[in-house]
């Protein structure tokens, strides 16, 4: 019964070094998402996928790629590192896009120094 | 942009307080409403969806209410247990995504 988990739970980056999020669900979901949370600030939303091979655009999709090869999982890569990435992000998935819950992950803590 | 206020901030209540937590958006041609529960370094739980044809929801002690209208719903918690302190989100669907208020912080004091 794991839902949407995360890999890995923390990391901490050099600026200038890359790395990617792992996002699996087991839930048969077409509909994945990446947020990140700041302080004193809503969850936004990075990047979006409305099923395999599918992605888009969310709010702040500047210095992060991502890639949904599988249906189960959506990756989420940060090329070059930098500080303003420093945050909590979470991975959410839904069955469909406007009649179903989300579900979300138990977040990333990332450090970008 | 959908944007979404959340008030209070915080609330601090003893235990077996009945409260209302209140949440407010400015685009209201949503397709629902999701309200969240997110523990200290934790990821969020999923309390209620409402849907924009609905009025209102419930599950045991929560009940949430929308007025897609006037662009505000509320999550009323009855008889509050130290269990219900965390931070309540709620996140409209707008277009292709949830948007988010910054949260309530509950603190229930046994």
């Amino acid at each position: 019964n794991a839902g949407v988990t995360q890999t890995p739970k923390f990391r901490v980056l050099k600026t200038g070094q890359s790395m990617t999020l792992l996002c699996a669900q087991d839930m048969n979901h077409e509909y994945m998402y990446w947020y990140r949370q700041d302080p004193g600030m809503g969850l936004r939303l990075i990047h979006y996928s409305v099923g395999e091979g599918t992605t888009a655009k969310g709010e702040v999709p500047d210095g992060y790629n991502v890639s949904r090869l599988k249906k189960q999982n959506f990756l989420l890569g940060l090329e070059s590192a930098a500080p303003s990435q420093t945050s909590v992000y979470f991975c959410a998935s839904s069955a469909t896009l406007r009649l179903t819950e989300a579900f979300f992950g138990q977040g990333t803590r990332l450090t970008v120094v | 942009k959908q944007e979404v206020t959340q008030i209070p901030a915080a609330l601090s209540v003893p235990e077996g307080e009945n409260l209302v937590l209140n949440c407010s958006f400015t685009d209201s041609a949503i397709y629902n409403l999701q309200w969240f529960r997110q523990d200290p370094g934790k990821g969020l739980t999923s309390l209620l969806l409402i849907q924009s044809s609905q009025r209102e929801q419930t599950s045991g002690r929560l009940n949430a209410s929308l007025d897609k209208s006037s662009g505000r719903s509320t999550l009323y918690i009855a008889a509050s247990q130290p269990g219900d302190s965390a931070t309540y989100l709620c996140a409209p669907h707008t277009g292709n995504q949830f948007y988010f208020g910054t949260g309530t912080s509950l603190t229930v004091i046994p």
